[in-house]
């Protein structure tokens, strides 16, 4: 059981936008930052948003975040099929003095 | 820019100890960053372990704190995982990273708990 709550899976079809929520508390996205990783299949996480919308240099801007009050969301515009992978997001705890992530959402491109 | 290359054995036996290292490279190790391990089970989702700063400060997840230890050794600019009383359920790929937001990633090393 996840700290964080995201949507199992979503999907789209190429081309359209899509948005990926994340659900905490006040202990952790409410009072923190928070980033999100990109995950292709077989490969390591990839650091995709942090300090709740800043993209680290290399990131196309079709990568978007945002926070409000104890949920974050990401989205992703244009999809592409490259975009086909597990999206997590994560954030330091404050009450557990530890990071804790999202359990992950598959993105499948139609 | 720094670079984060996990080793250590593909198979453990149950109720020992894992021992993972994270080679530095790109970067010195006593630098102002946390240096942390995050691991994640065949085909769920990650999971954080603990974090060591430049002067042996350690947070751990209190869910594995009594069996965990990260340790710190700058003459070779790396850091450790060690893993008490290891069951089944640790059988993961294990990744090292650096502080939060957990900007770089090595690639993972895959372990097996298994007799």
């Amino acid at each position: 059981q996840s700290v964080l709550t995201q949507p199992p899976s979503v999907s789209a079809a190429p081309g359209q936008n899509v948005t990926i929520s994340c659900s905490g508390s006040s202990s952790n996205i409410g009072n923190n930052y928070v980033s999100w990783y990109q995950q292709l299949p077989g490969t390591a996480p990839k650091f995709l948003i942090y300090e709740n919308n800043k993209r680290p240099s290399g990131i196309p801007d079709r990568f978007s975040g945002s926070k409000s009050g104890t949920s974050a969301t990401l989205g992703i515009t244009g999809l592409q099929t490259g975009d086909e992978a597990g999206y997590y997001c994560g954030t330091w705890d404050s009450s557990l003095s530890a990071g804790v992530f999202g359990g992950g959402t598959k993105l499948t491109v139609l | 820019q720094v670079q984060l290359q996990e080793s250590g054995p593909g198979l453990v036996k149950p109720s020992g100890t894992l021992s993972l290292t994270c080679v530095v490279s790109g970067g010195s190790i006593s630098s102002s960053y946390w240096w942390s391990w995050v691991r994640q089970p065949p085909g769920k989702g990650l999971e954080w372990i603990g974090e060591i700063n430049h002067s042996g400060s350690a947070n751990y997840n209190p869910s594995l704190k009594s069996r965990v230890t990260v340790s710190l050794d700058k003459s070779n600019n790396q850091f450790s995982l060690k893993l008490n009383s290891i069951t089944a359920a640790d059988t993961a790929v294990y990744y090292c990273s650096n502080s939060w937001p957990l900007g770089v990633w090595g690639q993972g090393t895959s372990v097996t708990v298994s007799s």
